[in-house]
């Protein structure tokens, strides 16, 4: 069974600094990974697809980065802002069945003007 | 592209009745559908797997009597919260994937928060 695991649970910093987040899955047979931003009382939108074949991907500030074999994930933030502060979800589909997402718990992050 | 829409983002019933949430997909057919459940503070909790013209998937310790859902066309999967109660009051979102576009990934509604009265 999938586990996806996200470290920190939390994270403040100031305004300006990089960051990075981190997601761990158990299974590496995964068809893609997905990192999503929710912000309170919202739904879901999606920041970056990292197909398993690729090893990152690009979208002004955020860049992810994929190692299917160690089964981890990073999303790294540059020149954060305090936009930036939400909830960052990454989900991985599996490969049998529905392809279903699995979903980490996410990592609340505050930006500090 | 790929965008899903959820209605409505809000509601409040009182306990024992019945509440209807749509999920459409605009731009795209989409032949199953995906309906989470979130819990304050805590992450997604996939609760069922909505197939079109067929019956739904349900994940283990969801009461498929309870949430009713139908998925009648390849743009509308409706979830039926039925006879609720205050402990079903949650955060239901639900998503998509347009499977002409394989580069990209799953499309979320906006949600909706259920209180139950």
């Amino acid at each position: 069974k999938q586990e996806v695991t996200q470290i920190p649970a939390a994270l403040s910093v100031p305004e300006g600094e990089n960051l990075v987040l981190n997601c761990s899955f158990t299974d590496s047979a995964i068809y893609n990974l997905q990192w999503f931003r929710q912000d309170p009382g919202k739904g879901l939108t999606s920041l970056l697809l990292i197909q398993s074949s690729q090893r990152e991907q690009t979208s002004g500030r955020l860049n992810a980065s994929l190692d299917k074999s160690s089964g981890r994930s990073t999303l790294y933030i540059a020149a954060s802002q305090p936009g930036d502060s939400a909830t960052y979800l990454c989900a991985v589909r599996g490969i049998q069945g529905a392809q279903k997402l699995v979903f980490g718990q996410g990592t609340r992050l505050t930006i500090n003007p | 592209g790929a965008v899903v829409s959820q209605h409505p983002s809000r509601v409040i019933c009182k306990s024992g009745t019945s509440v209807k949430i749509e999920c459409r997909s605009l731009d795209f057919q989409a032949t199953t559908m995906f309906w989470y459940r979130q819990f304050p503070k805590q992450s997604l909790m996939l609760m069922a797997t909505s197939n079109e013209g067929s019956k739904a998937t349900y994940e283990q310790g969801v009461e498929k009597d309870k949430f009713l859902i139908n998925h009648a066309s390849l743009t509308l999967s409706t979830l039926t919260v039925t006879s609720a109660h205050p402990e079903d009051s949650s955060f239901y979102i639900c998503s998509a994937r347009d499977l002409t576009r394989e580069g990209y990934g799953y499309t979320f509604g906006s949600g909706t928060r259920l209180t139950v009265v």
